[in-house]
């Protein structure tokens, strides 16, 4: 039972434009998402994250939106960049919990 | 330099032979934490440790054994491997939970690659 999806197994987007990243989850109970972001033959890496009471986070050029009544959360990147391009993983957890739940990923490739 | 360690980064070996991969982290963290990473699945905890002696189940601990008798090092012993435990495996840790923000501090190894035959 995949608790959290990520339909789009891969996206390409080219260079300068938004490359939008989407993550559905089924547990109502979740309270913090996070993404993370992983090269090829490296750990994933924190990128950004978002507590259940706000709607939005920005990091610069990351922006993750979430949607409680939808059960969505989306990650923004403008502008995209070449050094973009990996595997993007969101993650969820509910406040009693001790593990991170994953989703299945997506290849992100921004394109020159 | 702050970072997690594992080892082997590559392994191939056959059905039965036991093995360890070892995880050590530089950062004093007491959270430590095993996922596999398969296509189509995502990244799945094995098992995790909230500090020294103390070991719980993730969602997929069968056929794995860990221990945490240190602080920095978090081995994991696969006692009889079989053809689906061929995965990517990551170490992760990260300091204590305070707070679900304290997820946003968890460092991930650079992964094992295992193949049993």
């Amino acid at each position: 039972d995949q608790q959290v999806k990520q339909n789009s197994p891969s996206l390409s987007v080219q260079e300068g434009r938004i490359s939008i990243l989407n993550c559905d989850y089924t547990n109502s109970m979740f309270d913090y998402f996070l993404w993370y972001k992983k090269y090829p033959a490296e750990g994933p890496t924190f990128l950004i994250s978002i507590s259940s009471i706000k709607d939005k986070n920005e990091d610069g050029r990351f922006t993750v939106f979430l949607n409680k009544s939808a059960k969505h959360l989306s990650l923004h990147i403008v502008p995209s960049q070449p050094g973009d391009s990996a595997v993007y993983f969101c993650a969820a957890i509910t406040g009693t919990a001790s593990k991170l739940t994953f989703g299945t990923g997506t290849r992100l490739q921004v394109t020159l | 330099e702050a970072q997690v360690t594992q080892n082997p980064r590559y392994l191939i070996t056959v059905t039965g032979k036991k093995l360890t991969v070892t995880c050590s982290q530089n950062m004093n963290h007491e959270y430590m934490s095993w996922y596999r990473q398969d296509p189509g699945l995502g990244l799945r905890q094995i098992y995790y440790s909230m500090n020294v002696e103390v070991t719980d189940k993730g969602d997929v601990p069968e056929g794995y054994k860990v221990s945490r008798k240190e602080k920095r090092n978090f081995p994991l012993i696969l006692e009889s491997p079989s053809p689906n435990q061929t995965s990517l495996y990551f170490c992760a840790s990260s300091l204590a939970r305070t707070g679900l923000s304290s997820y946003n501090e968890q460092f991930f190894g650079p992964g094992t690659r295992l193949t049993v035959l």
